[in-house]
């Protein structure tokens, strides 16, 4: 089965560090991936998305993405972070089975909270 | 271009009723999808219209349905509503030009439902 973990629920980073928000895929063949973020009662915004080409993509915010075959992973990354980054951050994988679909298989989320 | 749009905004029922909520998607887009979104349960597919045709259906009892109208508005229907249909429903967006590929879905702010 297609799965996506991100093994980590909450990440506190100090404003100004680089932050990462992990996230591993298990699909069969080529992975399509993508991170979106919530904030409180909102739904969810477009971050970035891996298709194919360059193993490091870049989005919106300042945000990119490492995608890592050997490792099976596309973690997130920000060189900076910003209080405004605190929110919830899920991974999600485009469902590969069952023919043409737009339908994800999402994370579990990762709650970023960026201290002043 | 606007983007999806989600009413109502704020849902509160009772037990035994049932609901309907709508989407508009982003204009030129002609798939929609439907997601929950529970503390327990993450977020789920429900299902996915394309062309007014369900293209795809996520693990839910036959109470939760759906349709897509011409003008790929969108609707979902819970019927006999349980305490346990208390969510987020994210509706998304999306082209889905070339089936399935890596087309971007994009979500509206939701409908909170409280089942009572």
């Amino acid at each position: 089965a297609q799965s996506v973990a991100q093994p980590e629920d909450q990440v506190n980073v100090a404003e100004g560090n680089p932050l990462t928000v992990k996230c591993t895929y298990s699909v069969s063949g080529n992975p399509y991936l993508f991170w979106y973020v919530q904030y409180p009662n909102r739904g969810l915004q477009f971050l970035l998305k891996y298709i194919t080409g360059d193993n490091l993509v870049k989005g919106s915010y300042g945000f990119e993405a490492e995608f890592n075959k050997s490792q099976t992973s596309f973690h997130l990354k920000k060189p900076s972070a910003l209080v405004s980054d605190s929110a919830l951050y899920f991974c999600a994988v485009r469902d590969r089975v069952g023919g043409a679909t737009n339908k994800l298989i999402f994370g579990t989320g990762t709650l970023l909270a960026v201290q002043p | 271009k606007a983007g999806v749009t989600q009413t109502p905004r704020y849902l509160i029922k009772t037990r035994g009723q049932q609901v309907t909520l709508s989407c508009s998607p982003i204009s030129g887009h002609r798939s929609v999808s439907w997601y929950q979104q529970t503390p327990g349960q993450g977020l789920q597919f429900l299902f996915e219209y394309f062309s007014e045709t369900q293209r795809n259906k996520g693990n839910f009892p036959g109470r939760f349905s759906g349709r897509q109208f011409s003008n790929s508005r969108s609707e979902m229907n819970v019927s006999t509503l349980e305490l346990g249909d208390s969510a987020l429903y994210l509706c998304a967006s999306s082209e889905l030009v070339s089936g399935g590929a890596g087309e971007t879905q994009y979500f509206g702010p939701g409908t909170r439902l409280l089942v009572l």
